[in-house]
């Protein structure tokens, strides 16, 4: 069965601080990534996700996460973070075909200080 | 942009009440799901629908049914309301096949007294 697991349900951190979220996965098969941003008194909203092709993958508000096959991770990064990156992250996975659904990991509150 | 639309924010109800949630995508998802979330538990798969009635089981079923009657509209209900089932109900709908992205409505608090 599939599994994730984020490490971290709490990550503090200053702003403009670079930040790491950590997030391993368990599976038998290949499966689809995904991160998933929460903002308070909000639904989920997809960050980025991994298909297939290039380990790194980029979000359009400089977050990126890379695909690690041997360590089974999927870790979401940001060089520099500011208080709106105040959220709630979630890392999922999904088989694949038509009705595969995605697993979430409990998520993990990060919270960005002046 | 696509909508997914919750019909309560915040909704309070006794034990043992019948209680509906409504969701409405106006996409055209074939896919549709309900999630419960819970502090420190993360989203749990309660139902989710492929088709118009269509339905199937997800992680946590129990205490709960779902209705599908229209494409854009799915509902969950709880028979019987217990205290247990206090929680935030997140809706959400995709489009094809699972690597697309799902997308949620803002979530229902659920109180249960």
């Amino acid at each position: 069965a599939q599994s994730v697991t984020q490490l971290d349900s709490q990550v503090p951190v200053f702003e403009e601080a670079p930040v790491e979220l950590r997030c391993n996965y368990s599976s038998s098969v290949s499966v689809y990534l995904f991160w998933y941003v929460q903002y308070p008194n909000q639904g989920l909203q997809l960050l980025l996700k991994y298909l297939s092709g290039s380990t790194l993958v980029e979000s359009i508000n400089g977050f990126e996460a890379e695909f690690n096959k041997s360590q089974t991770s999927f870790h979401l990064r940001k060089p520099s973070v500011h208080i709106s990156d105040t959220a709630e992250y979630f890392c999922a996975v999904s088989r694949g075909g038509s009705q595969g659904n995605l697993i979430f990991g409990k998520g993990t509150k990060l919270s960005v200080k002046p | 942009d696509v909508k997914v639309t919750q019909s309560s924010r915040y909704l309070v109800k006794r034990t043992g009440e019948k209680v509906f949630l409504e969701c409405v995508q106006d996409m055209d998802h074939e896919n549709m799901f309900w999630y419960r979330q819970d502090p420190g538990l993360g989203l749990r798969l309660i139902y989710f629908s492929y088709d118009v009635k269509m339905k199937e089981k997800g992680d946590i079923p129990e205490g709960y049914s779902v209705s599908r009657e229209k494409k854009e509209r799915f509902s969950l209900i709880l028979e019987s309301a217990s205290t247990n089932q206090t929680s935030m109900y997140l809706c959400a709908s995709r489009g094809g096949l699972s690597y697309n992205e799902q997308f949620f409505g803002p979530g229902t608090r659920l109180t249960v007294l």
